[in-house]
């Protein structure tokens, strides 16, 4: 499976955009990128996800990098119901009867 | 309102004894999945149903046993074969064939504490 890797942990104030980093060097062409996160002694939530071109939605914003290599989460205005652990999660086209989840990057929003 | 549903949310058993977890979901999907968290760490996969009736095992079956017998539900037992089965445990599902396009809904999980 193809890898990802994301800094252990992040902070950032509270109003301001967060930017998420996330490297998948070894993608393959038919991986979808997937963003969820996680708050404490909840389930994981459903972000983002992309394949080739940026994303947004009501929640946040995906960067993809050209070569697909990398990407970001971008949080446009964070708030305190923010502070979670984000998971980057690679995903195959065809089939994905298991998502695997790395350690992720805890966000701290500071008020 | 659709989702899924983990009970109990909490769950305090003896060693040595089987207990079993419930997962009900209202969302049609065929697929669903039972993961393991523990502490600090990411989640690992246990069981997965694409089908009532079917299941395959995931990375981590040794100890655990499910079943399918209707689309809505899937519980997941901890036998006394496991090891080490204090963990968080959570339920999700998704559209099948799902395709790296679709989600996963997860449930709110069920803390399971071995005593």
């Amino acid at each position: 499976d193809a890898k990802t890797t994301q800094p252990n942990s992040m902070e950032s104030n509270e109003e301001e955009p967060v930017h998420l980093p996330c490297n998948h060097s070894t993608i393959s062409g038919t991986d979808y990128i997937h963003w969820y996160r996680q708050l404490p002694s909840q389930g994981p939530e459903y972000v983002i996800h992309g394949l080739t071109s940026n994303v947004n939605n009501r929640m946040a914003s995906l960067a993809i990098a050209e070569d697909r290599k990398s990407s970001t989460l971008i949080l446009h205005r964070a708030t305190l119901r923010d502070a979670a652990v984000y998971y980057c999660i690679l995903v195959l086209l065809f089939g994905n009867e298991k998502l695997t989840f790395g350690t992720g990057t805890r966000l701290t929003i500071i008020p | 309102d659709g989702g899924i549903t983990q009970s109990p949310k909490y769950l305090f058993r003896k060693e040595g004894q089987n207990v079993t977890l419930s997962c009900e979901q209202n969302l049609n999907h065929d697929a669903m999945y039972w993961y393991r968290q523990d502490p600090g760490q990411g989640l690992r996969l246990i069981y997965y149903s694409q089908i009532v009736n079917d299941f395959q095992k995931g990375d981590i079956a040794e100890g655990y046993s499910v079943s399918r017998e209707k689309k809505e539900s899937f519980p997941l037992t901890v036998t006394s074969a496991q090891k080490n089965p204090t963990a968080f445990y959570l339920c999700a599902s998704s559209i099948w064939p799902s395709g790296g396009g679709n989600e996963q809904f997860f449930g709110p999980g069920t803390r399971l504490t071995v005593l």
